[in-house]
């Protein structure tokens, strides 16, 4: 059975460039959420999708944006790349709120911008 | 806002022992706190979840507590094995969020 999908692994954008991530979540779950982890920092949210919708957002800039498909994967977007966006990028998926079983993560994507 | 606080020194115990890692929170009442394990380079792995009306929740050599009078969770791991080693994660929402903020972590090191 396989967990959730991220892809890819790693990436290495420029300053104002735009980046897409992708997230492929559990078999079973249809809820996926988004976060950044700086180094050494614990994950912050970004947003939340459900039925294709974003369900809520955490404190972070327009430029940040998503997409859920029907088949509940989802893209992360971010345009014109800053430095401090270099981090870890989780999709976490669930097939509730995630209170009752917990999120399951992806292995991330590693952004660098330089 | 609400704050949910992991102490940020790393935890170094000798294997056999048991380790205790702490999380407090300010600002709100969760209903529910988590907690994961994370290695380098890899996601959050969930390991437990204790409800507010739980005192102390186990599985196997992991036993969680959550004390609503002094706001903090405690998560132990009897027996520890260096294979133990990694950051662990609690996470909780205020009520009427399901959304769980995550602290920052605290490493654990468990030397053979």
């Amino acid at each position: 059975d396989a967990g959730v999908t991220q892809s890819p692994t790693h990436l290495i954008k420029t300053r104002g460039q735009q980046v897409t991530l992708r997230c492929s979540p559990k078999s079973g779950h249809d809820t996926v959420s988004w976060y950044q982890q700086a180094l050494g920092q614990g994950p912050q949210f970004i947003f939340q999708y459900y039925e294709e919708e974003e369900r809520q957002r955490g404190n972070f800039p327009d430029r940040f944006s998503g997409h859920q498909f029907p088949n509940y994967s989802s893209e992360l977007n971010v345009n014109a790349l800053l430095l401090g966006d270099s981090a870890l990028y989780l999709c976490a998926s669930s097939s509730d709120t995630g209170t009752a079983r917990g999120y399951t993560f992806g292995s991330g994507t590693r952004l660098t911008v330089v | 806002s609400q704050k949910i606080e992991q102490n940020s020194e790393a935890l170094n115990i000798q294997e056999g022992k048991t380790a205790t890692l702490t999380c407090n929170y300010t600002n709100y009442s969760p209903a529910y706190l988590q907690w994961y394990r994370q290695d380098p380079g890899r996601g959050p792995v969930f390991l437990l979840l204790i409800r507010e009306n739980e005192k102390e929740k186990r599985k196997e050599r992991l036993k969680v507590t959550f004390d609503t009078t002094l706001k903090q969770s405690l998560f132990h791991i009897t027996a520890s094995q260096p294979a133990d080693s990694a950051t662990y994660l609690c996470a909780s929402s205020d009520r009427g969020s399901y959304i769980p903020t995550f602290g920052r972590g605290t490493s654990l090191i468990v030397h053979p």
